[in-house]
């Protein structure tokens, strides 16, 4: 089983549509949660963390279940400019933190 | 402030050669990353280093592949006898002590001919 694991998608929505992303994880240890986005042959920038009372920045909110393991981000109003990769990315603390990224889902938003 | 700086940014080698790609942290950061990225595929953890210290290299292939991060200057993936399959494009980032955010550099991309 993967650490961490997405719908690989692709998302194929409208402007101003609403999408959600889940991702899942399988290390309860798991300490910290983050979701990046990376553009197509660019690299991946942090977007938000995620926390367990669920956090909004802007358009974007993200939820964390820590008892069922699950990551989810939500964006409102999709606009032309959100067309990328997101990455679900968790924490593991063992000897340091090491950082997991789940292999993405892709978003194409459309005129 | 520079960010986390790869170089080089592409790289072509043909089967057998050496790639060396090198990453310098973001100032101040004392821990570095490494992932690889195939094509149309998600980004692999290969290892995590702190200044003269391997952390954790269970992503790393266990042949052929070794990276370091010395006391003085940048931190180095080693590649060598490259097969085709060697061919991603390659992440360094830079992370500072503790907890904290990870910064990409823009990658190396390599192509093995």
């Amino acid at each position: 089983r993967k650490e961490v694991e997405q719908d690989p998608g692709p998302f194929n929505v409208p402007e101003g549509a609403t999408v959600a992303f889940n991702c899942t994880y399988s290390n309860s240890a798991s300490q910290s949660f983050f979701w990046y986005r990376q553009d197509c042959r660019k690299e991946p920038k942090l977007l938000m963390s995620v926390y367990s009372s669920g956090n909004e920045d802007g358009r974007f909110t993200a939820q964390l279940n820590r008892a069922s393991q699950y990551i989810s981000l939500l964006i409102r109003d999709s606009k032309l400019s959100d067309s990328a990769t997101y990455l679900c990315v968790v924490k593991l603390q063992g000897g340091g933190f090491k950082t997991i990224f789940g292999a993405g889902t892709r978003l194409f938003v459309k005129a | 402030n520079a960010g986390v700086m790869q170089n080089p940014r592409h790289l072509v080698r043909r089967r057998g050669q050496e790639a060396r790609l090198r990453c310098s942290p973001m100032k101040g950061h004392s821990h570095v990353y490494w992932y690889r990225q195939l094509p149309e595929e998600g980004l692999k953890f290969m290892v995590y280093l702190q200044k003269e210290n391997i952390i954790d290299e269970s992503g790393m292939p266990k042949e052929r592949f070794s990276a370091e991060f010395p006391k003085e200057g940048p931190s180095i993936l080693r590649i060598q006898q490259v097969v085709r399959g060697d061919s991603a494009a390659y992440f360094c980032a830079s992370q500072p002590p503790g907890d904290g955010e990870l910064f990409f550099g823009e990658g190396s991309r390599l192509t093995v001919l």
